[in-house]
């Protein structure tokens, strides 16, 4: 039983565009979410995250939205570079239970040039 | 590199074995979490400690398994008698928790990639 879905396993975007990643989950209780990156050979990396407080966080060309009443959260990446490509994980936990994560499955996205 | 670093990095080992891998967590962090990944998964978490206190584990974690945090500083993660199954990538991550934050980042190691044949 996943609690945190991400139904696309690989994402495609030229270069200059807008990336757009997505994520469902399922629990209620999770009031706090964040996504990593994560490059081959190498642990995942904090990118942002965002508290069940807000519905929009940015930091850069980086900007999650979370939409409470649908369960969902997106990352948007403009303009997407080919640095960007990796493997993005979304990530969510409830705050008085050891904020210990639950992880999605990941979306690889590929930045062409 | 005061990152969270993790021994050995890859591990091959015959089923039934004992393995042992080693965490060293950044040096001011509080919480020391251990996770383990699967081809096409994400982390799942297995355990985590707040110094030296154990204070949570997942179902994942079987009776071959056991973690230490001694002195509150590095970790170390034990499986007993290894199962193919148990092949996977083993995560460790750190973060330090309070200072009027209730939420907190967890900073990863390069993870240490276990082969059970």
């Amino acid at each position: 039983d996943q609690q945190v879905k991400q139904n696309s396993p690989s994402l495609s975007v030229q270069e200059g565009r807008i990336s757009i990643l997505n994520c469902d989950y399922t629990n209620s209780m999770f009031d706090y979410f964040l996504w990593y990156k994560k490059y081959p050979a190498e642990g995942p990396t904090f990118l942002i995250s965002i508290s069940s407080i807000k519905d929009k966080n940015e930091d850069g060309r980086f900007t999650v939205f979370l939409n409470k009443s649908a369960k969902h959260l997106s990352l948007h990446i403009v303009p997407s570079q080919p640095g960007d490509s990796a493997v993005y994980f979304c990530a969510a936990s409830v705050q008085n239970y050891g904020q210990n994560f639950v992880f999605g499955p990941g979306t690889r996205l590929s930045v062409l040039p | 590199d005061t990152g969270v670093s993790q021994n050995p990095r890859h591990k091959i080992t015959k089923r039934g074995q004992n393995v042992t891998f080693r965490c060293d967590p950044i040096s001011e962090h509080n919480r020391l979490y251990w996770y383990r990944q699967t081809l096409g998964q994400g982390p799942e978490f297995l355990t985590y400690f707040q110094n030296e206190a154990q204070l949570e584990k997942s179902r994942l974690l079987s009776d071959r398994f056991s973690a230490e945090r001694p002195k509150g500083s590095f970790s170390t993660l034990e499986i007993q008698r290894t199962e193919q199954g148990d092949s996977a990538m083993y995560l460790c991550a750190s973060s330090l928790v309070g200072g009027g934050s209730s939420y907190n980042e967890q900073f990863f190691g390069p993870g240490t990639r276990l082969t059970v044949l």
